[in-house]
């Protein structure tokens, strides 16, 4: 079974502090992607990494995939109190014999406060 | 980004009874989509992967029979909810993926309260 750690599970920051959540397996993904949950809403994507290394920026948003393509961050610089939500990672994979899927990590609570 | 539609947004049942919820892709053809369910607090757990035109495969521990799945068109999924019951309350979300591509888009969500 493939599982994603994702840390903190809650962070509540000040506005303009940096902050970083951690996706963490010890199972190998083809790609990893970052997604936002806002309440009662589906997850909207951030961005996609694919290769080994990768390090995408979004604004201020800046995200890595691990050289072993086993665990990822997300970095955001300033945070803003627009930032606040649920950050969730998702890793994909094939398993033996079927077709590919994604595996959630649980989820950060970001609250930015003014 | 593409757009995944899913229908109806809320939804309150009677103890069983069955709740049919659908979901689209509006802007592109979806050979794959696959639902999801999420409890208050918790991640995504994905029930089911739906392959157009082909029976839905379904993840270990979830009811085939319970959690009915139909894909028949390219831009079209279905999840019936049958006999519902109240520890079924959750909230439903499916996505979908355009072939050749490694991106999901999601639908808004289905809440689906049972009493």
């Amino acid at each position: 079974t493939q599982l994603l750690e994702q840390s903190p599970q809650f962070l509540s920051i000040q506005e303009g502090e940096n902050l970083t959540v951690y996706c963490n397996s010890s199972s190998v993904f083809s790609s990893l992607q970052w997604y936002r949950q806002e309440p009662g809403e589906g997850p909207v994507l951030l961005v996609t990494v694919v290769t080994g290394g990768e390090v995408k920026k979004l604004k201020r948003l800046t995200f890595q995939f691990g050289d072993a393509r086993k665990d990822s961050s997300l970095h955001i610089t300033a945070a803003q109190p627009g930032d606040t939500g649920l950050y969730l990672c998702a890793g994909e994979y094939r398993p033996q014999g079927g077709s590919e899927k994604l595996v959630f990590g649980k989820g950060t609570k970001l609250t930015v406060n003014p | 980004g593409a757009v995944v539609s899913q229908h109806p947004s809320r939804v309150i049942c009677k103890s069983g009874t069955s709740v049919k919820i659908e979901c689209r892709s509006l802007d592109f053809q979806a050979t794959t989509m696959f639902w999801y369910r999420q409890f208050p607090k918790q991640s995504l757990m994905l029930m089911a992967t739906s392959n157009e035109g082909s029976k839905a495969t379904y993840e270990q521990g979830v009811e085939k029979d319970k959690f009915l799945i139909n894909h028949a068109s390219l831009t079209l999924s279905t999840l019936t909810v049958t006999s519902a019951h109240p520890e079924d309350s959750s909230f439903y979300i499916c996505s979908a993926r355009e072939t050749g591509y490694t991106e999901a888009f999601f639908g808004q969500g289905t809440r689906l309260t049972v009493v």
